[in-house]
């Protein structure tokens, strides 16, 4: 069975800088994907960036950039230019490829202070 | 905006009761999805429907049941309720019957008392 850890129940950083969150995930399959979803006091759950195993380049949105290791199954998310409204529930999330299931890892709780 | 509309946003109930939870999927998704989110559990998969049908099982209890209608829009029913159930409710929807991106609902603050 699919795991996915988060080792961080909270961060926290300053506005304008940059933080990396954490994820590591335990698999046997070789055809997957990961998620980051974002989940702030409105409680919606936002996908921020998306990473296909298959691909060695790692995926960027804007300010979010990930660090994905496939040998060692790690997933790292790192924010720059940190803004106050990134403060946020961070969700690492594994899917198998053409399955229906995301898994959840356990969140990280992130505050950006001014 | 998701595009996703879930009905209601907070609902509170007692213990030995039935709720209908319900999610309407963003025009176009042929595929809603059920998830749990409670702080014992964190984040699960429950169910999902595809096109009227259901598609893959996760962690639903017994005493929980979902349809998707041929409008596309999908319920989630609880009976029985327990404290336990106590829980946000989301719903997602996609395109296809696999996903690269899923879109989520805002939820439903279940509250059993």
């Amino acid at each position: 069975a699919q795991t996915v850890t988060q080792s961080q129940p909270e961060m926290s950083v300053q506005e304008a800088e940059t933080v990396t969150l954490s994820c590591t995930y335990d698999t046997s399959e070789n055809n997957y994907y990961l998620f980051w979803y974002k989940q702030p006091p409105s409680r919606q759950m936002i996908l921020v960036i998306r990473q296909e195993a298959y691909k060695q380049q790692n995926a960027t949105e804007n300010r979010f950039s990930v660090n994905f290791q496939k040998a060692a199954k790690s997933f790292s998310l790192k924010i720059s230019d940190s803004q106050l409204g990134d403060t946020a529930m961070y969700f690492c999330a594994f899917m198998k490829g053409n399955t229906d299931k995301l898994i959840f890892g356990t969140g990280t709780r992130l505050q950006v202070f001014p | 905006d998701s595009g996703v509309t879930q009905t209601p946003k907070h609902l509170i109930t007692a213990t030995g009761q039935r709720v209908t939870l319900r999610c309407s999927p963003r025009s176009g998704d042929l595929s809603v999805y059920w998830y749990q989110q409670s702080l014992d559990q964190g984040l699960q998969f429950l169910i999902q429907y595809y096109n009227g049908e259901e598609r893959a099982k996760g962690n639903i209890l017994e005493r929980f049941s979902a349809q998707q209608f041929p409008d596309l829009h999908s319920e989630l029913n609880l009976s029985s309720l327990e404290l336990g159930d106590s829980a946000l409710y989301f719903c997602a929807s996609s395109v296809g019957q696999f996903y690269t991106e899923a879109f989520f609902g805002q939820g439903t603050r279940l509250t059993v008392v």
